[in-house]
């Protein structure tokens, strides 16, 4: 079945440093990808979204671009800031239905 | 515009206990579904309604889950009875009625309940 999986956690930054956060999954059909995000004591939030390969989505400096010939979605900031402390979720939605199937999640830790 | 919004937002028993879980969707829309989160693993899906019908209850683990959506408004989930393994968060997100054959309209989640069953 369709499958996500996206690199262990926790990660712990310095401020400003480079960010990714890997993401492969498995799929069959044309998948959409996201990544969502929750900050602590909030609920899950859409960061960014790619609906076909190549597409780049792109929100608050974060990035991830939908590569078919890898399989992956991985998760990009240039300069992280103490406000990204949180866990990042990648997903994917099939088109045989409306359910999104998540990875396990990463806790991201920026220290000042 | 109220988003999703979920009570409790946290919830203790004990193991054998009866919980409800309630879910108010974003009004007018059609796609209800319950996801949940076991303690550092993925978000699992257990549920998806489409108005009041239940469309796809495939990730529900055993029928001590039930699940209703009245009237195609609010939902509860009901876990009777309580295991220790049902600990977790549950999620509901909400999302407007698909056009086409490509279902990917935005889902909109809410903050969660916790459930700690002890």
């Amino acid at each position: 079945g369709d499958s996500v999986t996206q690199m262990e956690g926790p990660v712990t930054l310095s401020e400003e440093a480079f960010l990714t956060i890997n993401c492969t999954y498995t799929a069959t059909g044309y998948p959409s990808l996201f990544w969502y995000v929750q900050y602590p004591g909030e609920g899950l939030q859409l960061l960014l979204k790619a609906t076909k390969a190549d597409d780049k989505g792109s929100n608050k400096g974060f990035e991830a671009t939908y590569r078919k010939e890898t399989t992956s979605f991985h998760l990009e900031k240039g300069s992280v800031q103490v406000s990204d402390s949180a866990v990042y979720f990648c997903a994917l939605l099939n088109n045989q239905g409306g359910k999104l199937i998540f990875g396990q999640g990463t806790e991201l830790s920026v220290k000042p | 515009e109220a988003g999703v919004t979920q009570f409790p937002s946290h919830s203790v028993i004990e193991k054998g206990q009866t919980v409800t879980l309630r879910c108010d969707p974003i009004s007018g829309h059609d796609n209800l579904y319950w996801y949940r989160r076991v303690m550092g693993k993925e978000i699992k899906f257990l549920l998806h309604f489409v108005k009041e019908s239940k469309q796809d209850e495939s990730g529900m683990p055993n029928n001590r889950f039930l699940a209703e959506r009245t009237g195609g408004t609010y939902s509860t989930l009901k876990v009777q009875p309580a295991e220790l393994e049902d600990s977790g968060v549950y999620f509901c997100a909400s999302s407007q009625a698909s056009t086409g054959a490509r279902m990917n309209t935005e889902a909109f989640f809410g903050q969660g309940t916790r459930l700690t069953v002890v």
